[in-house]
């Protein structure tokens, strides 16, 4: 079955510029994540969504928000982008919750603000 | 937020050889996840280990959960240049995983 499917899966962007970034989950699963990667910091967990709610948030500000649709696909939108924000986003899914299923990761987006 | 230490940071070494790396908390989860990430890619599952003191094997790969749940170790035998990558231990928090910093594995021929 088709995994887990990022675009774009790379952009350059400019400070103050917003960015959307859009994540289609394996069909049947109904629990998208989104985390940051970047070398310094490892992955950190943005948020999750289970049939469109929100069910956690991680520590980011608030230029970083997200959405999922009716039918699973889920988008992350970052704001007034800073250079820190480079980094490559990561979208998985899994079936339901996440505490003992596996996540399955798209390829990532990779973002560069220049 | 229960963090995960994972050691050692980078590790290269060469065809045949054994490894270990160890991912560390001082907080007790109720399963421990490990994922090899290949450059360019997403992180992949390689196994979740939930009881304590559980030892999974996978092939040369072989995962120990600690009796107290609070660490995890990866062992790998005879070393290929197939399993360079970058080997990422998560565990659960709420409906998050939190995930070490990886230990980066480079295998050379």
């Amino acid at each position: 079955k088709a995994g887990v499917t990022q675009t774009p899966r790379y952009l350059i962007k400019t400070r103050g510029q917003q960015v959307t970034l859009s994540c289609s989950p394996i069909s049947g699963h109904r629990s998208v994540s989104w985390y940051q990667q970047t070398p310094g910091q490892g992955l950190q967990f943005l948020f999750e969504y289970f049939s469109e709610t929100q069910r956690n948030k991680g520590n980011f500000p608030g230029r970083f928000s997200g959405r999922q649709f009716s039918n699973s696909r889920s988008e992350m939108n970052v704001s007034t982008l800073e250079l820190g924000d480079s980094a490559l986003y990561l979208c998985a899914s899994s079936r339901d919750t996440i505490n003992t299923g596996e996540l399955f990761f798209g390829e990532g987006s990779r973002l560069t603000v220049l | 937020t229960q963090l995960l230490e994972q050691s050692p940071q980078f590790l290269s070494i060469q065809e045949g050889e054994n490894l270990t790396v160890y991912c560390n908390s001082s907080s007790v989860f109720s399963s421990l996840q490990w994922y090899r990430q290949e450059p360019g890619e997403g992180p992949v599952l390689l196994v979740t280990v939930v009881t304590g003191g559980e030892v999974k094997k996978l092939k040369r790969l072989t995962f120990q959960f600690g009796d107290a749940r609070k660490d995890s170790s990866l062992h790998i035998t005879a070393a290929q240049p197939g399993d360079t990558g970058l080997y990422l231990c998560a565990g659960p928090s709420g409906y998050a995983l939190n995930f070490g910093k990886g230990t980066s594995l480079l295998v050379t021929p």
